[in-house]
């Protein structure tokens, strides 16, 4: 069974930083792109980020481009965000997908239940 | 970047009927567009892919169709459990922008 479990999700002040993690199970990681999507209280979906299967290769939505990176490592099945210069704007439940491919241009067909940022002081 | 329009923003309609929301994309994206549910306080779930391929363990009564810049996802008989947000979504490249979501609610 395909299991993601985000963490590092918290109260942070603007200006300040994060690292969010997503533990992956069930499937061969280092086979699959991931991504992260997040949603504020109340809005839509915004897509975040993607991450190659391989991790040579990174995308970002212009809103957070600079300030956030994402990573991988395969010895721990672990997919990161890195979120640095947080602003109220980024205040959000962060969800990890997985994507059905690995190069980051398929549909997300797994979610985690994600983990809450919120970014004030 | 492509931009993605659905409409209607929401809709209310009786159990049986047959709802259709539509999905538009400011240039061309072929069939790469997705359909996703996410139902009050749940975590989003694929429905539909390559716009008319249905996810396994999705009911039939859901279908997809469209290709370029016009989607359209139709529900041929409303449930309540499909009360829901549906989102659409590009993925030939990034970004992977979502629509902003239609809400369907039973009237």
């Amino acid at each position: 069974e395909v299991q993601l479990v985000e963490s590092g999700g918290g109260l942070v002040h603007p200006g300040g930083s994060l690292r969010l993690s997503c533990a992956a199970s069930g499937f061969t990681f280092s086979s699959y792109a991931m991504n992260w999507v997040r949603q504020a209280p109340g809005k839509g979906l915004e897509w975040v980020s993607s991450i190659s299967a391989s991790g040579g290769s990174t995308y970002y939505a212009d809103s957070v481009e600079g300030r956030l990176t994402i990573s991988r490592d395969k010895s721990k099945n672990t997919l990161y965000l890195q979120l640095n210069s947080l602003r109220a704007e980024d205040t959000a439940v962060y969800y990890c997908a997985k994507d059905t491919g690995p190069y980051g241009d398929g549909p997300l067909d797994y979610w985690g239940q994600g983990t809450l940022v919120t970014v004030s002081s | 970047d492509i931009q993605m329009t659905q409409s209607p923003s929401s809709l209310s309609a009786s159990v049986g009927d047959r709802v259709t929301i539509g999905c538009r994309a400011s240039q061309g994206i072929s069939n790469y567009l997705a359909w996703y549910q996410q139902k009050p306080g749940r975590v989003p779930k694929l429905l539909i892919y390559a716009a008319s391929t249905l996810q396994s363990g999705v009911p039939s009564r859901f279908s997809g169709s469209g290709s370029g810049t016009d989607f359209t996802l139709t529900i041929s008989s409303l449930q309540p459990e499909d009360v829901a947000i549906y989102y659409c979504q590009k993925y030939n490249s990034a970004p992977l922008t979502f629509g902003q979501g239609t809400k369907v609610e039973i009237k």
